[in-house]
């Protein structure tokens, strides 16, 4: 089946930095890719859908200037976390919807924390 | 707009015992089912998934049957396994939502040997 890779798989950095996590179908051409966050213990939050060639749309109460999303090509999309705080840190992850099929393809996911 | 409930969890059986989440959902149209699961510590895979009303989906001993009369779409496991300890995730998606698929809260499954 199709594969979605994502990394850093887990990332550590200080307050005030910022951090940028990849998302990357590896076999396949994603025009659309998802951004999720996950506390834990708790379903997926959908935060963003991003689009090849376009800006991202973001859900309601996401910060777009927060979470900045680029999705420059058709097999590569990023996530920047800017000027992270600790209430930043979660388990993030990216996924590709298969054409006309509705199933999603999921990264491994990254956990960020935010010391 | 579209929704799932999922059977709340956790939910923690002995090997070989049979398992059942359940799954109910709300759409417009006729969505796609899926259940996903996650395994500790990684992101989500497809577990098997049903496309029109009637169709079973089936993947490593599970299975699930779309039901339209009763929107429903339950998992289901004869004999689970130690190695099936995951969180389960039923969700749908529908082309009227713009490819976004719609999730329930995930059911924590434990199994102890």
């Amino acid at each position: 089946g199709a594969v979605v890779s994502q990394h850093p798989s887990w990332v550590i950095c200080k307050s005030g930095t910022s951090v940028k996590i990849e998302c990357r179908s590896l076999d396949f051409q994603a025009t659309t890719m998802f951004w999720y966050r996950q506390f834990p213990k708790q379903s997926l939050m959908l935060m963003a859908t991003s689009n090849e060639g376009s800006k991202a749309t973001y859900e309601q109460g996401v910060e777009k200037d927060k979470f900045l999303i680029n999705h420059a090509s058709l097999t590569l999309s990023t996530l920047t976390v800017t000027s992270a705080h600790p209430e930043d840190s979660s388990f993030y992850i990216c996924s590709a919807s298969g054409e006309n099929t509705g199933e999603l393809f999921f990264g491994e996911g990254s956990r960020l924390t935010v010391l | 707009g579209n929704s799932v409930t999922q059977m709340e969890g956790p939910v923690t059986l002995s090997e070989e015992a049979f398992l059942t989440i359940n799954c109910t959902y709300t759409a417009t149209g006729y969505p796609s089912l899926f259940w996903y699961v996650q395994y500790p510590g990684e992101g989500l895979q497809l577990l098997l998934k049903a496309t029109k009303a009637d169709d079973k989906g089936s993947n490593k001993g599970f299975e699930a049957t779309y039901r339209k009369e009763t929107t429903s779409f339950h998992l289901e496991k004869g004999s689970v396994q130690v190695s099936d300890s995951a969180v389960y995730f039923c969700a749908l998606s529908a082309l009227t939502n713009a490819g976004k698929s719609t999730f329930g809260d995930g059911t924590t499954l434990t199994v102890k040997p």
